[in-house]
Formats: structure tokens, C-alpha cells, sequence
């Protein structure tokens, strides 16, 4: 089955950690993206890629940082910088960006907490 | 600042009956409009897209578009507890899915 996935499902960040959330897309799209949400809040955009080995920062970059080393792999680091990490994760994919219609496909998400 | 905005709710509607979603947005060049289903710990799933003004049907979901008063709104006829979810409005301001806003959303409880 075609999808995208996340991994964990649930992820307990220490003070001073870095920690690293998984994204994996089979479904050949060119454009991936992550997306931060609070409780009783919109989506926010954190970082985009349209390409391997490219990608743009969103809306709320800092604290943050991303690789595209393959088509199909998209993680999304949560450095120690980041002051509030405690949020719902959600990776999602698109066939190709540039394209006002294009729709996005999300991942199950991940559940960040802070210990 | 580009923003989207809806109202947060809960919108409570008994079941069977219409429940109307509304969302406005600030920018006249937007042209892509689309609204997504999020259910309780899950991730958001696309329910409609909607490209030109009018209105645009699929099955029990209808999507209104009005560019010159800039809202979009969605109609859920026959309402099912099965509805009860938030709903996501998200306007594509142009040029990649990188411009892509979302609402805050808006709570739907249908009640049996």
C-alpha cells in the first residue's frame, strides 16, 4: 500500500536533546513537508522540500532543521534551541509543488512531549 | 500578514440535519481552496478542493467559493455522527504548496 509514514508515534524529548522524527513516502511524490500543530490550532509549516537535497524554510523554522538525502525520506531534527517542542508532527507529501492544485497526503503524525 | 480565519466552535448539529462551515480569507490573489477532516488524535485527510466560484458537490459535501467577498464555506448534508470531527480550511496563495495557510479549524459534534 501507497502512504506515508511516520515514526514514532509518540516521542519523549529530554531538556538539552536533540531528538529526530521519521518521515518515509512511497508514493513518489517530488514535494514533502512538515507541519506543526497545537491543540486547538492550525497547521504552521516548518520546513518544505521539492527536491532531493533542497528545501525552504516555513513559517517557523527555528529550532529546527531538515535533510532531503533521498526522494522518499524527509526527517525533521527537533534541536535542543527549540524552547517549546511539545506538538502534533505531521509530515506530508504532494506529487510536485508549484502547482497551485496540488494536494497534500499526511502521515499518521508524531506526539512530542517534553520530560 | 496572509490569514485564514474560521470559527473555532464547537458548531453542534443534530443528526440529519445541514451543517455550514465557514472560513475567510485576507489575500484576493488566492485561487486554491481546499478543506480537510481531522478526527481526534489523527491526521487531516482532504474532503474537497474547490478552484472557481460556485458551488461544487461531491456526494454528501458541497463546497461553496466567493471570491469577491473572499469565503469559502462547505455544507454537509444529512449530517452522520460519523461528521463529528474538526474541519481545516486552507487556502494555496500561489506558487507552491510552500504558500499553502490553514485555519485554526472548526470543532462539528453531531448528535444522535
Amino acid at each position: 500500500d501507497g502512504g506515508i509514514t511516520q515514526s514514532p508515534k509518540y516521542l519523549f524529548r529530554k531538556e538539552g536533546q536533540n531528538v529526530t522524527l521519521s518521515c518515509e513516502q512511497n508514493l513518489n511524490h517530488d514535494a514533502m513537508y512538515w507541519y506543526r500543530q497545537d491543540p486547538g490550532q492550525g497547521l504552521r509549516l516548518i520546513y518544505y522540500s521539492q527536491i532531493v537535497n533542497d528545501f525552504q524554510k516555513g513559517d517557523i523554522a527555528e529550532g529546527y532543521s531538515v535533510s532531503r538525502e533521498k526522494k522518499e525520506s524527509f526527517p525533521l531534527t527537533v534541536t535542543s534551541a527549540q524552547k517549546n517542542p511539545t506538538a502534533f508532527y505531521l509530515c506530508a507529501s504532494s506529487l510536485q509543488t508549484g502547482l497551485m492544485r496540488e494536494k497534500l497526503f499526511f502521515g499518521s503524525g508524531t506526539q512530542l512531549s517534553v520530560l | 500578514q496572509k490569514e485564514v480565519e474560521q470559527n473555532s466552535g464547537p458548531l453542534s448539529v443534530p443528526e440529519g440535519a445541514i451543517a455550514s462551515l465557514n472560513c475567510t480569507y485576507s489575500d484576493r490573489v488566492s485561487q486554491s481552496f481546499f478543506w480537510y477532516r481531522q478526527y481526534s488524535g489523527k491526521s487531516p485527510e482532504l474532503i474537497m478542493s474547490i478552484y472557481s466560484n460556485g458551488d461544487k458537490e461531491d456526494g454528501r459535501f458541497t463546497a461553496q467559493l466567493n471570491k469577491a467577498s473572499q469565503y469559502v464555506s462547505l455544507l454537509i448534508r444529512d449530517s452522520q455522527p460519523s461528521d463529528s470531527a474538526t474541519y481545516l480550511c486552507a487556502v494555496n496563495y500561489g506558487g507552491s504548496q510552500g504558500n499553502l495557510i490553514f485555519g485554526k479549524g472548526t470543532k462539528l459534534s453531531v448528535k444522535p
